[in-house]
């Protein structure tokens, strides 16, 4: 019940392309929906997060889309640049209560943006 | 402010050594977590810890790993003995009370031969 799982695992895109990535989350208990992006040899930096209370969250040119119902999430990358070219990490989390700030992270999609 | 800090870097050892790991997290952050990061685990969080205290250890993923944090500014990461199969990226990250955003550091990349 733990799990959040990613797809794609990879993906490549033209300069200005909308690379789209989804996750599913099995546990209806998560409320903080966060997406990191780690670039080559440093750590992940959250990007962009989400509350369930939304459907829709926009930052600049990163947009996060939420489907209670459905248990999903996914970010959407608008005009992409290789500039984003990174991996990407979905995540879940606990708002409060004892699990609070323990981050459950998807597998990653490694997005590659061409010029 | 400086951000995360992590130590060493880079460590390459034999296997059987011991390895010890360091982190000083942002000042003022109540939180702090350490995972690992492989190609075919993805990032699992290992232990964190709330003011200095361990709240969950279910990560760690074996005896030979233990965590320590003495004081509000730091925390060790140790394998004894090490395997070649803890080769790995190993984060440290930090967060304030009531705010979910963690703060990673920049890694220390374990090789075990």
């Amino acid at each position: 019940q733990q799990q959040v799982k990613q797809s794609p695992q990879s993906l490549i895109v033209q300069k200005g392309g909308i690379p789209i990535i989804n996750c599913a989350y099995e546990n209806t208990a998560f409320d903080y929906f966060p997406w990191y992006q780690q670039f080559p040899g440093k750590g992940p930096a959250l990007l962009i997060a989400i509350r369930p209370d939304v459907s829709e969250k926009k930052e600049g040119r990163f947009t996060i889309s939420f489907n209670k119902s459905a248990k999903q999430f996914s970010l959407h990358i608008m005009d992409s640049q290789p500039g984003d070219s990174a991996t990407y990490f979905c995540a879940a989390s606990f708002a409060g209560g004892t699990s609070y700030g323990k981050l459950t992270f998807g597998q990653g999609t490694i997005l590659t943006v061409h010029p | 402010d400086a951000g995360v800090i992590q130590s060493p870097r880079h460590e390459v050892t034999e296997m059987g050594q011991e390895v010890t790991l360091r982190c000083k997290p942002i000042s003022g952050h109540d939180y702090l977590f350490w995972y690992r990061q492989t190609m075919m685990r993805g990032l699992e969080l290992l232990i964190y810890f709330n003011n200095n205290v361990p709240i969950d250890d279910s990560g760690m993923p074996e005896d030979r790993f233990s965590a320590k944090m003495p004081n509000a500014s730091f925390s060790t990461l140790k394998i004894q003995p090490s395997e070649p199969r803890d080769s790995a990226v190993y984060f440290c990250a930090s967060s304030p009370t009531h705010d979910n955003e963690q703060f990673f550091g920049p890694g220390t990349r374990l090789t075990v031969l």
